[in-house]
């Protein structure tokens, strides 16, 4: 079945501890993206990938990283967590056209 | 920066009437217009997209329609049915480096069909 997949699906840490989100594809997508979700502020993109090591800013990027070392996985890496890094994330992936997008299930992510 | 605006942010109506939310966009270069559905606790799926080469499109009970010389596009859903409850977000492509990826997605509209 061709899907984006997440992990964790859920996540609670506190202020500082670094934690990486995976995300797989198994539809051989060139383009890959992340985005977090807050209420009243829609999907914004934190980071995207248009090839294997080949990754750009998205509208907020700071305090992640990301890294495009195969092209069927974008992990999301928050070095150094902070509260208003509580979201809903959501890794997509799209053909090079980028039609159409498709996204992984999220990760809710809770930073104490 | 680009963006684009999303209106109601909420939206109420009963069963069997029609449900219109509008978008407009500030990149005349944009040319890729989807709508996606997020029920709630799921990720968003495409309903429907429409490129800058159609003005309508339709698919059984929902239609877009997009006017570029406004720059806006619409999406309707007729005879609505309480499982078309759900959060719905436009966007809007935009050129990055020669391909048209990147989408601005609007801020979402909550869609609350009433039985």
């Amino acid at each position: 079945e061709a899907q984006v997949t997440q992990n964790p699906r859920y996540l609670i840490t506190v202020t500082g501890k670094k934690l990486t989100v995976t995300c797989s594809q198994n539809m051989n997508h060139e383009y890959m993206s992340w985005y977090r979700q807050d209420p009243g502020l829609g999907l914004r993109q934190i980071y995207y990938s248009m090839n294997v090591e080949v990754t750009d800013k998205g509208d907020v990027p700071e305090g992640y990283k990301v890294s495009r070392k195969e092209k069927r996985n974008f992990p999301l890496i928050l070095e150094s967590p902070s509260p208003n890094q509580t979201s809903l994330y959501f890794c997509a992936s799209s053909p090079l056209d980028g039609t159409p997008l498709h996204f992984g299930n999220g990760t809710r992510l809770t930073v104490t | 920066g680009e963006n684009v605006e999303q209106h109601p942010s909420t939206l109420s109506v009963q069963e069997g009437d029609s449900a219109v939310i509008k978008c407009t966009y500030s990149d005349s270069a944009s040319n890729y217009f989807p709508w996606y559905k997020q029920e709630l606790g799921k990720r968003p799926q495409l309903i429907i997209d429409i490129r800058s080469n159609v003005g309508e499109k339709k698919d059984q009970r929902i239609a877009v329609t997009l006017n570029k010389t406004a720059k806006h596009f619409s999406l309707h859903i007729t005879e609505t049915q309480p499982e078309d409850s759900a959060v719905y977000f436009c966007a809007a492509s935009i050129e990055t480096g020669g391909a048209t990826n990147k989408l601005i997605f609007g801020t979402g509209t909550l869609l609350a069909v009433q039985p």
